[in-house]
Protein backbone atom coordinates (compact mmCIF):
# COMPACT_ATOMS: atom_id res chain seq x y z
CA UNK A 1 0.00 0.00 0.00
CA UNK A 2 0.99 3.55 -0.53
CA UNK A 3 2.81 5.38 2.31
CA UNK A 4 1.62 8.84 0.94
CA UNK A 5 -1.71 9.12 0.54
CA UNK A 6 -3.48 12.53 0.22
CA UNK A 7 -6.87 13.58 0.29
CA UNK A 8 -9.35 14.91 -1.57
CA UNK A 9 -8.30 13.34 -4.81
CA UNK A 10 -9.93 15.95 -6.69
CA UNK A 11 -10.99 20.05 -5.44
CA UNK A 12 -12.70 22.67 -7.18
CA UNK A 13 -12.57 25.91 -5.55
CA UNK A 14 -12.96 29.47 -6.45
CA UNK A 15 -10.46 32.28 -6.78
CA UNK A 16 -9.73 33.56 -3.77
CA UNK A 17 -10.56 31.02 -1.52
CA UNK A 18 -8.40 28.66 0.51
CA UNK A 19 -7.45 25.22 -0.45
CA UNK A 20 -6.70 22.39 1.97
CA UNK A 21 -4.78 19.20 1.16
CA UNK A 22 -4.37 16.16 3.22
CA UNK A 23 -1.34 13.75 3.48
CA UNK A 24 -0.94 10.48 5.55
CA UNK A 25 1.64 8.32 5.60
CA UNK A 26 2.19 5.15 7.59
CA UNK A 27 5.69 4.67 8.57
CA UNK A 28 8.19 7.19 10.58
CA UNK A 29 9.81 9.89 8.38
CA UNK A 30 12.68 12.05 8.26
CA UNK A 31 10.77 14.85 6.41
CA UNK A 32 7.72 15.35 4.47
CA UNK A 33 7.37 17.35 1.08
CA UNK A 34 5.24 18.68 -0.75
CA UNK A 35 5.40 19.11 -4.56
CA UNK A 36 3.04 20.79 -7.23
CA UNK A 37 2.87 19.07 -10.87
CA UNK A 38 1.26 21.46 -13.90
CA UNK A 39 -0.31 19.54 -16.52
CA UNK A 40 2.43 18.14 -18.98
CA UNK A 41 5.50 19.06 -16.64
CA UNK A 42 7.81 17.90 -13.96
CA UNK A 43 7.30 18.27 -10.18
CA UNK A 44 8.32 21.11 -8.55
CA UNK A 45 9.18 21.41 -5.33
CA UNK A 46 7.01 23.42 -2.76
CA UNK A 47 8.27 23.27 0.93
CA UNK A 48 10.20 20.53 3.26
CA UNK A 49 8.91 20.13 6.66
CA UNK A 50 11.10 18.00 9.07
CA UNK A 51 10.20 15.33 11.25
CA UNK A 52 10.52 17.83 14.33
CA UNK A 53 8.98 20.56 12.81
CA UNK A 54 4.94 21.46 13.31
CA UNK A 55 4.38 24.04 11.08
CA UNK A 56 5.92 25.91 7.76
CA UNK A 57 5.47 28.56 5.62
CA UNK A 58 6.41 29.88 2.55
CA UNK A 59 4.75 32.59 0.68
CA UNK A 60 0.98 31.94 0.39
CA UNK A 61 1.60 27.86 1.37
CA UNK A 62 1.22 26.86 5.18
CA UNK A 63 1.96 23.05 5.78
CA UNK A 64 1.37 21.34 8.84
CA UNK A 65 3.19 17.94 9.88
CA UNK A 66 1.69 16.11 12.91
CA UNK A 67 3.37 12.79 13.40
CA UNK A 68 1.48 11.59 16.49
CA UNK A 69 -1.25 11.46 13.23
CA UNK A 70 1.02 10.41 10.39
CA UNK A 71 -0.28 13.46 8.43
CA UNK A 72 0.30 16.35 6.99
CA UNK A 73 -1.53 19.56 5.29
CA UNK A 74 -0.56 21.89 2.35
CA UNK A 75 -2.61 24.56 2.99
CA UNK A 76 -2.52 27.87 -0.27
CA UNK A 77 -4.56 30.54 0.67
CA UNK A 78 -6.04 33.31 -1.34
CA UNK A 79 -5.64 30.70 -4.66
CA UNK A 80 -5.06 31.83 -8.05
CA UNK A 81 -6.33 30.24 -11.22
CA UNK A 82 -2.66 29.88 -11.84
CA UNK A 83 -2.71 27.50 -8.94
CA UNK A 84 -4.39 25.07 -10.91
CA UNK A 85 -2.45 21.60 -10.69
CA UNK A 86 -1.48 18.31 -8.99
CA UNK A 87 -0.47 18.34 -5.48
CA UNK A 88 1.70 15.48 -4.52
CA UNK A 89 3.14 15.16 -0.60
CA UNK A 90 6.78 12.74 -0.67
CA UNK A 91 7.31 11.30 2.75
CA UNK A 92 11.04 10.36 3.14
CA UNK A 93 11.16 7.02 5.32
CA UNK A 94 13.50 6.43 8.08
CA UNK A 95 15.51 4.14 5.55
CA UNK A 96 16.06 7.10 2.62
CA UNK A 97 13.30 5.96 0.40
CA UNK A 98 10.93 9.13 -0.77
CA UNK A 99 7.36 7.44 -1.38
CA UNK A 100 5.13 9.99 -3.18
CA UNK A 101 1.20 9.40 -2.63
CA UNK A 102 -1.70 10.21 -5.39
CA UNK A 103 -1.90 13.59 -5.29
CA UNK A 104 -4.63 15.98 -4.71
CA UNK A 105 -6.05 17.59 -8.51
CA UNK A 106 -6.62 21.65 -7.20
CA UNK A 107 -8.84 23.74 -10.21
CA UNK A 108 -9.13 26.99 -9.26
CA UNK A 109 -11.94 28.49 -10.68
CA UNK A 110 -11.15 32.19 -11.76
CA UNK B 1 19.84 26.46 -18.97
CA UNK B 2 17.21 23.45 -18.29
CA UNK B 3 18.36 22.14 -14.77
CA UNK B 4 17.25 18.54 -15.34
CA UNK B 5 16.98 17.36 -19.24
CA UNK B 6 15.42 14.18 -21.13
CA UNK B 7 15.37 12.64 -24.67
CA UNK B 8 12.81 12.49 -25.96
CA UNK B 9 10.11 14.33 -25.01
CA UNK B 10 7.91 12.16 -26.48
CA UNK B 11 8.11 8.25 -27.62
CA UNK B 12 5.81 6.61 -29.94
CA UNK B 13 6.91 2.95 -30.28
CA UNK B 14 5.44 -0.65 -30.84
CA UNK B 15 5.04 -3.57 -28.86
CA UNK B 16 8.15 -5.53 -28.43
CA UNK B 17 10.68 -3.19 -29.48
CA UNK B 18 14.10 -1.83 -27.20
CA UNK B 19 14.20 2.11 -26.54
CA UNK B 20 15.94 4.28 -24.51
CA UNK B 21 15.68 7.29 -22.52
CA UNK B 22 18.33 10.27 -21.86
CA UNK B 23 18.75 12.50 -18.44
CA UNK B 24 21.36 14.56 -17.71
CA UNK B 25 21.50 17.31 -14.92
CA UNK B 26 23.97 20.10 -14.76
CA UNK B 27 23.22 20.93 -11.39
CA UNK B 28 26.16 18.76 -10.08
CA UNK B 29 23.84 16.33 -7.84
CA UNK B 30 25.14 13.44 -6.38
CA UNK B 31 21.63 11.08 -6.74
CA UNK B 32 19.66 10.74 -9.48
CA UNK B 33 16.21 9.11 -9.63
CA UNK B 34 13.88 7.19 -12.48
CA UNK B 35 10.05 7.62 -11.74
CA UNK B 36 7.08 6.32 -13.76
CA UNK B 37 3.75 8.05 -13.68
CA UNK B 38 0.37 5.82 -14.72
CA UNK B 39 -2.48 7.28 -16.35
CA UNK B 40 -3.58 7.83 -13.04
CA UNK B 41 -0.55 10.40 -12.05
CA UNK B 42 0.67 7.56 -9.34
CA UNK B 43 4.21 8.71 -9.25
CA UNK B 44 6.28 5.49 -8.23
CA UNK B 45 9.98 5.61 -7.89
CA UNK B 46 11.85 2.58 -10.02
CA UNK B 47 15.35 3.18 -9.80
CA UNK B 48 18.29 5.46 -7.83
CA UNK B 49 21.70 6.07 -8.24
CA UNK B 50 24.36 7.94 -5.74
CA UNK B 51 27.43 8.57 -7.87
CA UNK B 52 27.04 5.90 -10.21
CA UNK B 53 26.11 3.37 -8.12
CA UNK B 54 22.20 1.67 -7.76
CA UNK B 55 21.17 2.23 -4.40
CA UNK B 56 17.32 2.07 -5.02
CA UNK B 57 16.21 -0.80 -7.46
CA UNK B 58 12.01 -1.21 -6.81
CA UNK B 59 10.15 -4.09 -8.02
CA UNK B 60 10.67 -3.42 -11.59
CA UNK B 61 10.62 -5.57 -15.06
CA UNK B 62 14.53 -6.47 -15.76
CA UNK B 63 13.29 -5.54 -19.20
CA UNK B 64 14.18 -2.00 -17.45
CA UNK B 65 17.87 -1.32 -17.12
CA UNK B 66 19.50 1.93 -15.80
CA UNK B 67 22.92 2.75 -16.96
CA UNK B 68 24.99 5.63 -15.64
CA UNK B 69 28.10 6.75 -17.38
CA UNK B 70 28.66 9.64 -14.88
CA UNK B 71 26.84 11.13 -11.98
CA UNK B 72 25.31 13.69 -14.11
CA UNK B 73 23.70 11.01 -16.30
CA UNK B 74 20.77 8.58 -15.76
CA UNK B 75 19.68 6.90 -18.99
CA UNK B 76 16.70 4.41 -19.21
CA UNK B 77 16.54 1.04 -21.39
CA UNK B 78 13.68 -0.67 -21.62
CA UNK B 79 13.92 -4.24 -23.78
CA UNK B 80 11.09 -5.98 -25.35
CA UNK B 81 8.31 -3.11 -24.84
CA UNK B 82 4.62 -3.83 -23.26
CA UNK B 83 1.32 -2.15 -24.03
CA UNK B 84 1.48 -1.81 -19.89
CA UNK B 85 4.82 0.27 -20.33
CA UNK B 86 2.89 3.52 -21.54
CA UNK B 87 3.61 6.00 -18.67
CA UNK B 88 5.24 9.32 -18.06
CA UNK B 89 8.83 8.29 -17.51
CA UNK B 90 10.33 11.56 -15.15
CA UNK B 91 14.14 11.69 -14.37
CA UNK B 92 14.56 13.57 -11.30
CA UNK B 93 18.18 14.78 -9.48
CA UNK B 94 19.20 15.64 -5.64
CA UNK B 95 21.86 16.78 -3.83
CA UNK B 96 23.73 14.26 -1.15
CA UNK B 97 21.78 14.26 2.30
CA UNK B 98 24.74 15.27 3.82
CA UNK B 99 25.94 17.89 2.09
CA UNK B 100 22.83 20.16 1.68
CA UNK B 101 22.28 23.07 -0.08
CA UNK B 102 20.70 26.85 -0.33
CA UNK B 103 17.23 24.95 -0.99
CA UNK B 104 17.29 22.02 1.51
CA UNK B 105 18.43 18.63 1.18
CA UNK B 106 16.42 16.04 -0.49
CA UNK B 107 14.91 18.63 -2.21
CA UNK B 108 14.08 16.69 -5.87
CA UNK B 109 14.48 18.90 -9.06
CA UNK B 110 12.22 16.89 -11.90
CA UNK B 111 13.37 16.34 -15.47
CA UNK B 112 10.23 17.67 -17.67
CA UNK B 113 8.93 13.77 -18.83
CA UNK B 114 8.98 11.51 -21.42
CA UNK B 115 5.69 10.36 -22.43
CA UNK B 116 6.11 6.69 -23.69
CA UNK B 117 3.38 5.20 -25.72
CA UNK B 118 3.85 1.60 -26.96
CA UNK B 119 0.92 0.37 -29.50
Amino acid sequence: SQQGEEDPQALSIQEGENATMNCSYKTSINNLQWYRQNSGRGLVHLILIRSNEREKHSGRLRVTLDTSKKSSSLLITASRAADTASYFCAAKTSYDKVIFGPGTSLSVIP
Amino acid sequence: DTAVSQTPKYLVTQMGNDKSIKCEQNLGHDTMYWYKQDSKKFLKIMFSYNNKELIINETVPNRFSPKSPDKAHLNLHINSLELGDSAVYFCASSQDVLAGTLWGPDTQYFGPGTRLTVL
